[in-house]
């Protein structure tokens, strides 16, 4: 198993209050991915980096914040968190090359968010 | 732009049946094109994926899927189901600099 861990793997927060979750991996790869799933929504991409200090937005963006400040952690910010928030957030890797053993993604655990 | 359709959220078969599991993309460049497996309270772990090459493509626990270009199709089969199955399965695109795109998910049952 791809080595990458989330913490917590559980939280029940108020609403309105910060939350930060955080991805580990030792993988060293470059791109990482933080996803929220919801049923009968699939996954939906949040934000993804793809390096050091280097993120971008994904299709559901809004409410949330990133950073990555080291290769092995990805860091997710809900700066005031919403009932909508609620749900499993997934923390993925990949690595980029032309061969065909890179573009799959490696799941972590994920964590499950509930926002009162 | 790239997108993925999985036909059915919830498909249930007997113990010892055939799985079919529906498949169908767009894409406007070559896709590629993976099925994950989503067992209850885990991550989503790769079954397989086609990227080029053999459009018939065989991944972990028996499962396979067949590139079809023509029916932009991408569907998962096990000729045998076994109770372990039942799970959820996504089925995705890659998009561009790495990003994937993920289908709804169709949740397969077991019946004994």
């Amino acid at each position: 198993d791809a080595g990458i861990t989330q913490s917590p793997r559980h939280k029940v927060t108020e609403t309105g209050t910060p939350v930060t979750l955080r991805c580990h991996q030792t993988e060293n790869h470059r791109y990482m991915y933080w996803y929220r799933q919801d049923p009968g929504h699939g996954l939906r991409l949040i934000h993804y980096s793809y390096g050091v200090k280097d993120t971008d937005k994904g299709e559901v963006s809004d409410g949330y914040s990133v950073s990555r400040s080291k290769t092995e952690d990805f860091l997710l910010t809900l700066e005031s968190a919403t009932s909508s928030q609620t749900s499993v957030y997934f923390c993925a890797i990949s690595e980029e090359g032309q061969s065909t053993t890179y573009n799959e993604q490696f799941f972590g655990p994920g964590t499950r968010l509930t926002v009162l | 732009a790239q997108s993925v359709t999985q036909l059915g959220s919830h498909v249930s078969v007997s113990e010892g049946a055939l799985v079919l599991l529906r498949c169908n993309y767009s894409s406007s460049v070559p896709p590629y094109l993976f099925w994950y497996v989503q067992y209850p309270n885990q991550g989503l772990q790769l079954l397989l994926k086609y990227t080029t090459g053999a459009t018939l493509v065989k991944g972990i626990n028996g499962f396979e899927a067949e590139f079809k270009k023509s029916e932009t199709s991408f569907h998962l089969t096990k000729p045998s189901a076994h109770m372990s199955d039942a799970a959820e399965y996504f089925c995705a695109v890659r998009k561009f600099a790495s990003k994937i795109i993920f289908g709804s998910g169709t949740r397969l049952s077991i019946r004994p």
